[in-house]
Parts: structure tokens; sequence; C-alpha cells
């Protein structure tokens, strides 16, 4: 098994230009978190998907970001137009199902800097 | 405003000590769920505790959870350099907030050999 990939791992960008960041989650998992850590505050949900619908995405910032995921293999997570207060570390995370049990799997992350 | 608080925020030890860090909250939790971090890597699941006054012991760490499911602690036994990471607690939520995970911000445990 593979885990849970992102990509790029690192990306650099110009303020005010658009970023991309990719996940695949495991295969099986129908539940997929966006996570964005930084050291100021931690390690925060900007969104969660359960079965390729989004089910909270109130941890998303503001109308610059925006995440989809399409289908039950793939999602991004959008910044347009990107900021230098978005240099964090953004990880993916899937889960086999919600509840007190479920453990989240954790991709590598994709480290953000917005000069 | 962090809803779990992790004490303390940084500890650096001997190798051969012993360590307790903890993980509190005024809210209660379905689950409390530990993951260690390591620099570049993404957070991983040590252990999962869901009753009220739960002990699980995974080799020299031993993980308890509160009677009344709102805080936790985590003990390191004789630590080990391999110990050294990022120790986050997050508490899983229940009814409208089922399956979120709530994060504190982790205790950063370096262990000298």
């Amino acid at each position: 098994d593979a885990g849970v990939i992102q990509s790029p791992r690192h990306e650099v960008t110009e303020m005010g230009q658009e970023v991309t960041l990719r996940c695949k989650p495991i295969s099986g998992h129908n539940s997929l978190f966006w996570y964005r850590q930084t050291m100021m505050r931690g390690l925060e949900l900007l969104i969660y998907f359960n079965n390729n619908v989004p089910i909270d995405d109130s941890g998303m910032p503001e109308d610059r970001f925006s995440a989809k995921m399409p289908n039950a293999s793939f999602s991004t997570l959008k910044i347009q137009p990107s900021e230098p207060r978005d240099s964090a570390v953004y990880f993916c995370a899937s889960s086999s199902r919600l509840g007190a049990r479920s453990e989240a799997f954790f991709g590598q992350g994709t480290r953000l800097t917005v000069v | 405003t962090q809803l779990l608080e992790q004490s303390p925020q940084f500890l650096s030890i001997q190798e051969g000590e012993n360590l307790t860090v903890y993980c509190n909250s005024s809210s209660v939790f379905s689950s409390l769920q530990w993951y260690r971090q390591e620099p570049g890597e993404g957070p991983v699941l040590l252990v999962t505790v869901v009753t009220g006054g739960e002990v699980k012991k995974l080799k020299r760490l031993t993980f308890q959870f509160g009677d009344a499911r709102k805080d936790s602690s985590l003990h390191i036994t004789a630590a080990q350099p391999g110990d050294t990471g990022l120790y986050l607690c997050a508490g899983a939520g229940r009814g409208s907030t089922l399956g979120r995970l709530y994060f504190g911000r982790g205790t950063q445990l370096t262990v000298w050999p």
C-alpha cells in the first residue's frame, strides 16, 4: 500500500499566483481531510469529504481557498490568489470510516512558501 | 482558541529518563488519539483511547484517558533517542462534529543520547 500521496512536496510561488495541491487517498478509504500546519496554530482542519461529498468546510479560511474531490481517488486544494500568510505545510489524510475509532492516515505534506 | 491544550510545549531530556506529557480540554470527546510526527513527515497514529479511565500500553509508552473523557496523558518510560518527535493529541468529535479531529499544538520531545 503506497499510503496517501501528495504532490508537490514543495511549492514556492509568488504572491497573487494560483496554487494547486493534489492528493491521492488510500484506496478504499471513503473519508478525506485537508489540514494546514503552522508553528503558531498547529494542525488546523480546513475541509473534509465523505464519499466525495464535502461535509464540513468551516475551516476554510476564506474564499481564496477551494477544494474538490471529483472521484474517490483524487482531491485538490486550490488557493487563488495566494498570499504570504498562506505559507504552511498542507496535509491530506484519509480514513476508512468516521467515528470514535477512525484512524487518519496522513500524507507527507506539501510545504508551501508564498513570497 | 485551541480546543486541546498540550503541555509542556517543549521537553528535552537525557536517554533513560521518564516523562509525562498532558493533553487537556474542557470538551468531551468520543475518543482521544495520540500521534507522533517526525520532521518532513505526516503524523502517524500511536493509539486511540475510547472509554473514560482507559489505559493502554504500547511497549514503553502508557496512554491514559481521563474519567470524564476530556483529557489524556502519555507516559514514556526509559526514553530513547528514537522517541524524539512531535507528539500530538487529537480529540474525535461527536454528534454534529462526528468525523472531525481536533488537534492540540503538540509537545516537541528531544531525547539526547
